[in-house]
């Protein structure tokens, strides 16, 4: 069973300031998530990664394989990325593939 | 762009009652999930679906849950004689592929009360 563990759990920053979030996991994998989830309660996917670093905007997303890490980095952040920002890694049987989540970092931005 | 949809936004019930919560998953998407988050806890995985049948099923998923495709289209997740502790946001999500990103619809809220 693969364990999930994001730090911080919560986050406030100053508008512009440069986020990091941390994702561990206990058992080796075929991708790692970053997902987005707005105060509403709505998800959305930010990232999927195997290997290596994504880049999407002001957004990042690392893994080191080897040592079951990965990264979400937000460079110049804005109070609009204010949410919670879920780690949750891909596993399971042949077919579909399912997700165990990360508990979630609340992320805060003040203007 | 392509979306879930799901309906509906809020479902209230009372206990014992049977709930039907539907999804329409993009459409040439072919892997299909049922997740469930209890406010202030973490996403949980309830079941996967493929090719017409359940792929996988966590030990939430049990004979109270069931799901179906029936027409092609619509996704649907079934709660029979619900209990207080189903009471939850409940998220279907499709992928294209097993590796591919999944695409997650913006949930039922269900109230067992």
């Amino acid at each position: 069973k693969n364990e999930v563990e994001q730090s911080p759990q919560n986050l406030t920053a100053q508008e512009g300031e440069f986020i990091t979030i941390n994702c561990s996991y206990s058992v080796g994998i075929s991708a790692l998530h970053w997902l987005q989830q707005h105060p509403g309660g709505g998800i959305v996917s930010l990232f999927m990664l195997s290997s290596g670093k994504k880049k999407h905007g002001r957004l990042i997303a690392t893994i080191n394989i080897q040592e079951k890490h990965s990264s979400l980095h937000i460079t110049a952040s804005h109070p609009r990325d204010s949410a919670v920002y879920i780690c949750a890694v891909g596993g399971g049987l042949q077919g579909a593939q399912k997700l165990v989540f990360g508990q979630g970092t609340r992320l805060t931005i003040n203007p | 762009e392509p979306e879930v949809t799901q309906t509906p936004s809020h479902q209230v019930t009372q206990m014992g009652q049977e709930v039907i919560l539907r999804c329409v998953p993009i459409s040439n998407h072919l892997y299909f999930y049922w997740y469930r988050q209890i406010l202030g806890q973490k996403v949980e995985f309830l079941v996967s679906f493929y090719n017409n049948e359940i792929s996988e099923k966590s030990e939430i998923f049990d004979d109270q849950f069931s799901v179906e495709r029936p027409d092609g289209s619509n996704f649907t997740l079934k709660i029979r004689s619900t209990k207080l502790e189903d009471s939850a946001m409940y998220f279907c999500a499709s992928s294209s592929d097993r590796e591919n990103t999944q695409y997650f619809g913006p949930g039922t809220r269900l109230t067992v009360l």
